[in-house]
């Protein structure tokens, strides 16, 4: 899950196995969330995006769900593979009282894949 | 490749020294960010920038001043620089900016920055 101190969450994983990513969100008024993921000496790549009016969304090899009851997203990998490992984090946009969206940013997940 | 490209990649400078970042983006997209990425924080937006406008500063010091010629091109003035602004810059775009809605951003590969 998302880290609320200085250390980076760590997921490790085995080559083939389905690895889960899992992120709290704290604005009620987020309706959109977005999961990037960050190879070492990369920028982040979008990954997959899902709306607040939904709560799954699936794309290659990744699912998103997203429960707004508990403010929880999380992100599903199948068959994680060893390319796949990376650092992981989510982002989240909502109104906050002002007249525009602000997309915040997770400190973010590191994903290790083991051959 | 995201479609966003920017250079250097990597630069070292002193804290008298003046440099800038570049960011060109090839998608058509019409807002460009500013972001840093220090270790072990979340990204931290600095700037925003809309068909040329800035529309956003988040209380970013004067030592950085942004520069968006046009919608494609966004670029970073660095002067007089600490030893904690050492970090990763990315450079993002979307198709519009945030208001009611807001758009997919998509990232460059970042300039990792180190001031001596």
């Amino acid at each position: 899950g998302e880290s609320v101190g200085l250390h980076l969450p760590t997921l490790s994983v085995q080559e083939g196995d389905n690895s889960i990513i899992n992120c709290a969100y704290s604005n009620s008024a987020s309706d959109y969330f977005i999961w990037y993921k960050q190879e070492s000496g990369k920028g982040p790549q979008f990954i997959i995006d899902i709306r607040s009016n939904m709560d799954k969304r699936q794309g290659q090899r990744v699912t998103v769900l997203l429960n707004k009851t508990v403010k929880h997203l999380s992100l599903q990998i199948a068959a994680t593979q060893p390319g796949d490992s990376a650092v992981y984090f989510c982002a989240e946009a909502g109104n906050s009282g002002g007249s525009n969206y602000k997309l915040t940013f997770g400190k973010g997940t590191l994903l290790t894949v083991n051959p | 490749e995201t479609g966003v490209t920017q250079t250097p990649r990597h630069l070292v400078m002193g804290m008298t020294n003046k440099k800038s970042l570049k960011c060109e983006q090839h998608l058509g997209h019409n807002a460009m960010y500013w972001y840093k990425q220090s270790a072990k924080k979340p990204l931290e937006l600095m700037f925003v920038y809309n068909f040329k406008e800035q529309t956003e500063n988040n209380s970013v010091p004067s030592r950085f001043s942004p520069e968006c010629p046009n919608s494609s091109h966004l670029f970073l003035h660095l002067h007089t620089l600490q030893p904690e602004d050492s970090a990763l810059y990315l450079c993002a775009s979307s198709l519009n900016v945030p208001g009611a809605w807001t758009d997919t951003q998509y990232f460059g590969p970042g300039t990792r920055l180190t001031v001596l």
